[in-house]
């Protein structure tokens, strides 16, 4: 069974530019959770998505913004590229909403680089 | 104050030795507690979870939690280079949002 599936892998912009990544949850989950990580910090919460409405989000600001498709797939789009951008983005994905006990699946991530 | 805490590390044992990483939490009605093991440059991959006060064991692997201190750790037994990476401790709470610690360090000594 495929787990967790982001694309692109590695992500080249430059300053000012929009950046779309993307994610495909494990089949049969329909949460999708954004979550950002610079280099050598933690990975803050950016979004959550489920049945197709976002759920949560994180302390971003409205350029960093997202959907869920009707097939539970995400995007994550990225507005005004800044500099500090610059993370690598992950995806996880869960089971359904309101099951406390539903465990987070990562995928490889999504390397944004923002020059 | 973080929502949940870790220490940075690195924290260094020899080979063979028991790592003992701990991790807590300031959100008391939080219900479901992870461990995540993240090697540099790759994702992070789900090793330990539990619910419930006391002791799982899983392996080499001791996750423990103690709801009233709100505190949870986890136990690597004869503790192996490979070991070494990020551990991560994750609470998902009444939000049903995972929050992550910023992690800790892990280095096993050949």
């Amino acid at each position: 069974e495929a787990g967790v599936t982001q694309s692109p892998t590695h992500l080249i912009k430059t300053r000012g530019q929009q950046a779309t990544l993307r994610c495909s949850p494990i089949s049969g989950h329909t949460s999708v959770y954004w979550y950002q990580q610079a280099l050598g910090l933690g990975l803050q919460f950016l979004l959550w998505y489920d049945e197709g409405e976002e759920r949560n989000r994180g302390n971003f600001p409205p350029r960093f913004s997202g959907r869920q498709f009707p097939n539970y797939s995400s995007e994550l789009n990225v507005n005004a590229l800044e500099l500090e951008d610059s993370a690598l983005y992950l995806c996880a994905s869960s089971g359904r909403w309101g099951q406390s006990n539903e465990k987070l699946f990562f995928g490889s991530g999504t390397q944004l680089s923002v020059l | 104050q973080k929502e949940v805490e870790q220490n940075s590390g690195p924290l260094s044992v020899p080979e063979g030795a028991i790592a003992s990483l701990n991790c807590t939490y300031s959100d008391r009605g939080s219900q479901s507690f992870f461990w995540y093991r993240q090697y540099s440059g790759k994702s992070p991959e789900l090793i330990m979870f539990i619910y419930s006060n006391g002791d799982k064991e899983d392996g080499r692997f001791t996750a423990q939690l103690n709801k009233a201190s709100q505190y949870v750790s986890l136990l690597i037994r004869d503790s192996q280079p490979s070991d070494s990476a990020t551990y991560l401790c994750a609470v998902n709470g009444g939000t049903y949002k995972y929050i992550f610690g910023t992690g800790t360090r892990l280095k096993v000594l050949a």
